[in-house]
This record gives structure tokens, C-alpha cells and sequence, in this order.
């Protein structure tokens, strides 16, 4: 059984730091994963999608990459904006039906 | 383009009563999917419709049922709604089951029971 996990839950820094946020995967054999933005009690917009076959997916300031081997991705931030407040979620699809398990999330404050 | 739109928005229900949530898709979407979303849960899959005509359990089907009334619309029904069902419901579609395909999501159902 698929299980996502994200570390930590919650981060905070000051404006213009580049950071990294974690999502490990217990099962490697993965079709694609996801990386949403929610801001609060809004939906889920996506940020990036990474195909199994690839290794990172850029757009923007975001860079997400993702190894199947270690059962990890990151999603990188390039000199981080207060508007980039929000939580993040990265989810994976393991079945040919296209259900995406979620792990939890990372709240991230960017602070002026 | 509307994406996916969900409502009602927001609504309260007594303990026992009934409702049903609704799901549109404009984008022509083969797959919808239902999530709850709930503090420290991370989003939980409910039910999914891989293609028209089916539907299947997901990871906390206990409670609800769903039709998928055409290729645009999925609802998802509450028959006797208990506080546990308390929660953020979120509808989301994709265009074809799996492989490398991104998903979309509504802006969110806010349920309280009370």
C-alpha cells in the first residue's frame, strides 16, 4: 500500500531564502506525482506534474524533481515571495486508475 | 473554462438528514474522483469513476454513495449524515485514469453536521 509522507509539516522563513520541501513514497513503482499548492480554505491547484520516466519539472521559481529509486521528490523554491504562503501537497499515482494518495502537506510562511 | 465546479459551497446538516454533492467537469475528463479532506488526515480518497458508467470504492467509501450520471457530472450522496462526516469534500477529475496525466480540482463542499 502506497503511503506519502511530507516533512516537516510546517516551515517558516524570512522573504528571498531558497528552500526545499520533502515527499518520500514507500512504493516505487509510481506513474506520476504531483505537487499542489492550497491556499487556506481554498482548492488545490497544481503546481507541477512529474512523469515516472522523468527527473525533475521546472516552471517558474518551482523545480521539482523525483527519485523513484530512493522513494523521494523535492520541490524547490527560488528566492521565496510572501505570496508564496500557502500549503503545499504532493500526491502519487500508483494505479493504472489514477487515484492519487496525498501525504499531508507542508505549511510554509514566508515572512517580509 | 470553468474547470470543475462543486456545490453548494458551504451547508450544514442535521444529524440523519440527507444531501447530495455535486461534481461538474468541463474539460472532457474520462476520470472524477471524490476526496474529504480533514485536520491532520491529508486528503482521503471516497470513491472514483475511471470511465462513465463505473464507480469503485476508494479508502473511506463507508457512508456514501455516488452516481456518475454522465461523462461531466459525478455526485457524491450522504444518506444519513453523522458528525464524523464533518469535513472538506473535494471533487477532481483527470483525463484518462493513469499514466502522466494531471489532476484538477474543484474549489471544495464545506459540510458540518451537527
Amino acid at each position: 500500500k502506497q503511503e506519502v509522507t511530507q516533512i516537516p509539516a510546517a516551515l517558516s522563513v524570512p522573504e528571498g531564502e531558497n528552500l526545499v520541501l520533502n515527499c518520500s513514497f514507500t512504493d516505487s513503482a509510481i506513474y506520476n506525482l504531483q505537487w499542489f499548492r492550497q491556499d487556506p480554505g481554498k482548492g488545490l491547484t497544481s503546481l507541477l506534474l512529474i512523469q515516472s520516466s522523468q527527473r525533475e519539472q521546472t516552471s517558474g521559481r518551482l523545480n521539482a524533481s523525483l527519485d523513484k529509486s530512493s522513494g523521494r521528490s523535492t520541490l524547490y523554491i527560488a528566492a521565496s515571495q510572501p505570496g508564496d504562503s500557502a500549503t503545499y501537497l504532493c500526491a502519487a499515482s500508483s494505479s493504472n486508475t489514477g487515484k492519487l494518495i496525498f501525504g499531508q502537506g507542508t505549511t510554509l510562511q514566508v515572512k517580509p | 473554462n470553468a474547470g470543475v465546479t462543486q456545490t453548494p459551497k458551504f451547508q450544514v446538516l442535521k444529524t440523519g438528514q440527507s444531501m447530495t454533492l455535486q461534481c461538474a467537469q468541463d474539460m472532457n475528463h474520462n476520470s472524477m474522483y471524490w476526496y474529504r479532506q480533514d485536520p491532520g488526515m491529508g486528503l482521503r480518497l471516497i470513491y472514483y469513476s475511471a470511465s462513465e458508467g463505473t464507480t469503485d470504492k476508494g479508502e473511506v467509501p463507508n457512508g456514501y454513495n455516488v452516481s456518475r450520471l454522465n461523462k461531466r457530472e459525478f455526485s457524491l450522496r450522504l444518506e444519513s449524515a453523522a458528525p464524523s462526516q464533518t469535513s472538506v469534500y473535494f471533487c477532481a477529475s483527470k483525463p484518462t485514469g493513469g499514466w502522466n496525466t494531471e489532476a484538477f480540482f474543484g474549489q471544495g463542499t464545506r459540510l458540518t453536521v451537527v
